[in-house]
């Protein structure tokens, strides 16, 4: 059964910390997505990434940072958290070509920065 | 600028009945279009892609169609039941197939 997983399901931080949340599939998959989800706002792609070592912006790239140093991990870094950061983030994985493959979800952490 | 809008954020039907959620974009020109369905605290599930040279998908009790003239996608579940209930996502492939942009969402809720 093909996963990906995340490191946390709930996360409670302070304002200024810096926040890791971690994502792994087991699917060999060159593709990988953070999004974040807001009610109303549906989910917004924060970074991605097509291989190792590799990383683009997606739309709201700003006060993230992201890692991929192996090919079944990819890490999103919150450098000093804010509130306005409180959200569900979400990780995916798809195949090389993602237009054409369905996006693998993880389960989804519920961070809420105090 | 781009948009991408489906059609209401909650819609209710009676059990049995055919529900049909509807994905208009602007501006954008997916080569693939899909469909996800989402329960409260998960993460979103895969249903159907559609690609633009297809007309219709189908899948058992769901079909999908793809009209890129109006720029809009329809969603239907036939013979819906209280299962059925989620939140249902269209997503648009976009640069080339790099990645993808969603939409709100749709809160179906079918009633017994």
């Amino acid at each position: 059964d093909v996963k990906v997983t995340q490191s946390s399901r709930y996360l409670v931080k302070r304002t200024g910390e810096k926040v890791f949340l971690e994502c792994v599939q087991d699917m060999d998959h060159e593709n990988m997505f953070w999004y974040r989800q807001d009610p109303g706002l549906g989910l917004r792609l924060i970074y991605f990434s097509y291989d190792v070592k590799m990383k683009e912006k997606g739309d709201i790239p700003e006060g993230y940072s992201v890692s991929r140093e192996k090919k079944e991990r990819f890490s999103l870094i919150l450098e000093s958290a804010s509130t306005n950061q409180t959200s569900m983030y979400l990780c995916a994985s798809t195949p090389a070509l993602a237009g054409d493959n369905e996006q693998f979800f993880g389960p989804g952490t519920r961070l809420t920065v105090l | 600028s781009q948009k991408i809008e489906q059609n209401s954020e909650a819609l209710n039907i009676q059990e049995g009945k055919t529900a049909t959620l509807t994905c208009n974009y602007t501006n954008y020109s997916p080569a693939y279009l899909q469909w996800y369905r989402q329960d409260p605290g998960r993460g979103p599930v895969f249903l159907l892609l559609i690609r633009e040279n297809e007309k219709e998908k189908r899948k058992e009790r769901l079909k999908v169609t793809f009209d890129t003239t109006l720029k809009q996608s329809l969603f239907h579940i036939t013979a819906s039941q209280p299962a059925d209930s989620a939140t249902y996502l269209c997503a648009l492939e976009r640069n080339y197939g790099q990645n993808f942009v969603f939409g709100p969402g749709t809160r179906l809720s079918v009633l017994p």
